[in-house]
């Protein structure tokens, strides 16, 4: 089972920000937060990660709260190519065990609009 | 960026049938690769882990006979669909680990199997 949970879809303007939040309430302290995107009839794509500490890159920025319990991935200018659906996943780092493993949720669909 | 391919893209073959699928690593050495299948309208379910020159670990509900999965090299892991059915049309999609933990997990395009 997805240990994160994510409203099933969202919509925003075409050059707006896009804020993706993403609940994990029982993360534990070694878990990592992945987002990663899928596009329609493609593979996934991965877009960032994080412990603790905000993150940015070319594609995002990751919003992590001070306890851990939530985050929000930022897409700060929208385009109508990000319209896809978007996982928002907890796991440890390296090992073998189930939490170690990419396990997709339900994602939640962002739809950008012109 | 990591960059991972699949082959083939699409694929129709004949109930009985087998159908092999390969997953490559193009610019990076995969120790570990992964095998997901997506139905529609659902969100990706994680077949099996592979490594590099072992055997695969299977998750739980997944007929490791009937999907036999080879890892020979560190740029190729292979999914055969051994006496395919149509229930296992699906699409298929594999992911390769690059660096170590916390490994940046990159995904192929997948591969859309169809059985008739």
């Amino acid at each position: 089972d997805a240990k994160t949970t994510q409203p099933p879809s969202m919509d925003c303007a075409e050059g707006r920000a896009a804020n993706l939040p993403c609940n994990h309430s029982t993360i534990s302290g070694n878990e990592y937060v992945y987002w990663y995107r899928q596009i329609h009839s493609q593979g996934p794509q991965y877009i960032i990660h994080g412990l603790k500490n905000n993150e940015t890159n070319e594609m995002a920025s990751l919003i992590i709260t001070e306890d851990r319990k939530s985050s929000t991935l930022i897409l700060p200018h929208a385009t109508l190519r990000d319209t896809a659906v978007y996982y928002c996943i907890v796991r440890v780092a390296g090992g073998t065990g189930a939490n170690s493993k990419l396990t997709f949720g339900k994602g939640i669909t962002l739809s950008v609009r012109p | 960026g990591a960059v991972v391919s699949q082959h083939p893209s699409w694929v129709i073959c004949k109930s009985g049938t087998s159908v092999k699928i390969e997953c490559r690593s193009l610019d990076f050495q995969a120790t570990t690769m992964f095998w997901y299948r997506q139905f529609p309208k659902q969100s990706l379910m994680l077949m099996a882990t592979s490594n590099e020159g072992s055997k695969a670990t299977y998750e739980q509900g997944v007929e490791k006979d009937k999907f036999l999965i080879n890892h020979a090299s560190l740029t190729l892991s292979t999914l055969t669909v051994t006496s395919a059915h149509p229930e296992d049309s699906s699409f298929y999609i594999c992911s390769a680990g690059r660096g170590p933990p916390p490994y940046e997990q990159y995904f192929g395009p997948g591969t859309r199997l169809t059985v008739t």
